[in-house]
């Protein structure tokens, strides 16, 4: 069975830095992509970027490039997310997916809270 | 980059009636088009991709079509468990684009 399990929710001050993880199983990591998605509160999907862990080639939404750093370790079946310094606009659910044709499999979300 | 435009970005309908949602490229994308459902503080579901292919488990009263530009969701008759906010999204390069979403509900 294929799953995508996230790191825990998380609370942050701004200017803090944050690595969030999502563990694959079930299938061939290095064989598919994993994409990163924020949804921030009440608000619609935002697609931030996407690695291939088999040889960590990265694309990032030009919205989030920069802004993130997106991260894989395939000995761990481990895609990460991460931000050297947090802003109070960062407050959003963000979830992994596993690219096949599209994002077939999910995450269950890791929630991150930025607030002084 | 190519936007994706949704509409409406709600609607209200009956239990049993035929609800249609459409999805616009700026520019186009063939069917690298997939369609998710989401509902309320839950995780998205794939419901569709490639324009037309409905994903393993998924009611056959969800259908999808159209390729280029122009794409529709359509759910032939509404249930009482499809509220929820509905996403279309291409794939065909980086950035993988979502539209804005559209809200669906029951009268």
């Amino acid at each position: 069975e294929v799953q995508l399990v996230q790191s825990g929710a998380e609370v942050k001050k701004p200017g803090e830095s944050l690595k969030i993880s999502c563990k694959g199983s079930g299938y061939r990591f290095t064989s598919y992509w994993i994409g990163w998605v924020r949804q921030m509160p009440g608000k619609g999907l935002e697609w931030m970027g996407i690695i291939y862990p088999g040889d960590s080639d990265t694309r990032y939404s030009p919205s989030f490039q920069g802004q993130v750093t997106i991260s894989a370790d395939k000995s761990i079946s481990t895609a990460y997310l991460q931000w050297s310094s947090l802003k109070a606009s960062d407050t959003a659910m963000y979830y992994c997916a596993r690219a096949y044709s599209s994002f077939d499999y999910w995450g269950q979300g890791t929630l991150v809270t930025v607030s002084s | 980059d190519i936007q994706m435009t949704q509409s409406p970005s709600s609607l209200s309908a009956s239990v049993g009636d035929r609800v249609t949602i459409t999805c616009r490229a700026s520019q186009g994308i063939s069917n690298y088009l997939a369609w998710y459902q989401q509902k309320p503080g839950k995780v998205p579901k794939l419901l569709i991709y490639a324009a037309s292919t409905l994903q393993s488990g998924v009611p056959s009263r969800f259908s999808g079509s159209g390729s280029g530009t122009d794409f529709t969701l359509t759910i032939s008759s509404l249930q009482p468990e499809d509220v929820a906010t509905y996403f279309c999204q291409k794939y065909n390069s980086a950035p993988w684009t979502f539209g804005q979403g559209t809200k669906v509900e029951i009268k």
